[in-house]
């Protein structure tokens, strides 16, 4: 059964790089046909789509966000992960990674159980 | 960028009852590729409804979508208590976009 666990630091300090980490299990990242994305969500917010990933490195950005996000995958270890750079309390979020249904532009049909993520000093 | 405008913003009703919630996008969604997710509070969201109306295997019946074009429309047919919660549309024919949510609450 695919599942998906988000993890990182739950407190970042403004103008660092938030990190995180998607890691997957029940399916293998190498060769799968479908891409892998990361959404927050902020307090009492709706949900914002940050990028995706397929397992050959190929990644699609949010523009909004394109110039601070980076997203890599390590298919040795079957986990996909987020950097942010340059944070502001305005990423203050629930984090989610999640599978698509295929295409990087596709639903997501699973989720991981996401991880609060609070910018302060 | 699809900009999607749900509403109500807060839809209050009866177990038993049909609810109907609305998704309107700013301009034509390409191939209907629009996806309607329910999240509890605490919980991630969940797969609904993609490509408009259809729906994944393990989703009750009662859960339909329906429109085209720029109007959309989720329909729960008979509430059950387990459907009060927050319902999130999200279109994926122009990028991804969501729109920000109508909750569902207890009447």
């Amino acid at each position: 059964q695919l599942q998906l666990q988000a993890s990182g630091p739950g407190l970042v300090k403004p103008s660092e790089t938030l990190s995180l980490t998607c890691t997957v299990s029940g399916v293998s990242l190498s060769g799968s046909t479908y891409y892998w994305g990361w959404i927050r969500q902020p307090p009492g917010k709706g949900l914002e789509w940050i990028g995706s990933i397929y397992y050959s490195g190929t990644t699609y950005h949010n523009p909004s966000l394109k110039s601070r996000v980076t997203i890599s995958v390590d298919t040795s270890k079957n986990q996909f992960s987020l950097k942010l750079n340059s944070v502001t309390a305005a990423d203050t979020a629930v984090y989610y990674c999640a599978k698509q249904h295929g295409r990087w532009d596709d639903c997501f049909d699973t989720w991981g159980q996401g991880t609060m993520v609070s910018v302060s000093s | 960028e699809i900009v999607l405008t749900q509403s109500p913003g807060t839809l209050s009703l009866s177990p038993g009852e049909r609810a109907t919630l609305a998704c309107r996008a700013s301009q034509s969604v390409r191939n209907n590729f629009l996806a309607w997710y329910q999240q509890k509070p605490g919980q991630a969201p969940r797969l609904l409804i993609y490509s408009a109306s259809s729906r994944p295997t393990d989703i009750p019946d009662r859960f339909s979508g329906s429109g085209s074009g720029t109007d959309f429309t989720l329909t729960i047919s008979r509430l059950e208590p387990e459907d009060f919660a927050v319902y999130h549309c999200q279109q994926y024919g122009s990028s991804v976009t969501f729109g920000q949510g109508t909750k569902l609450e207890m009447k």
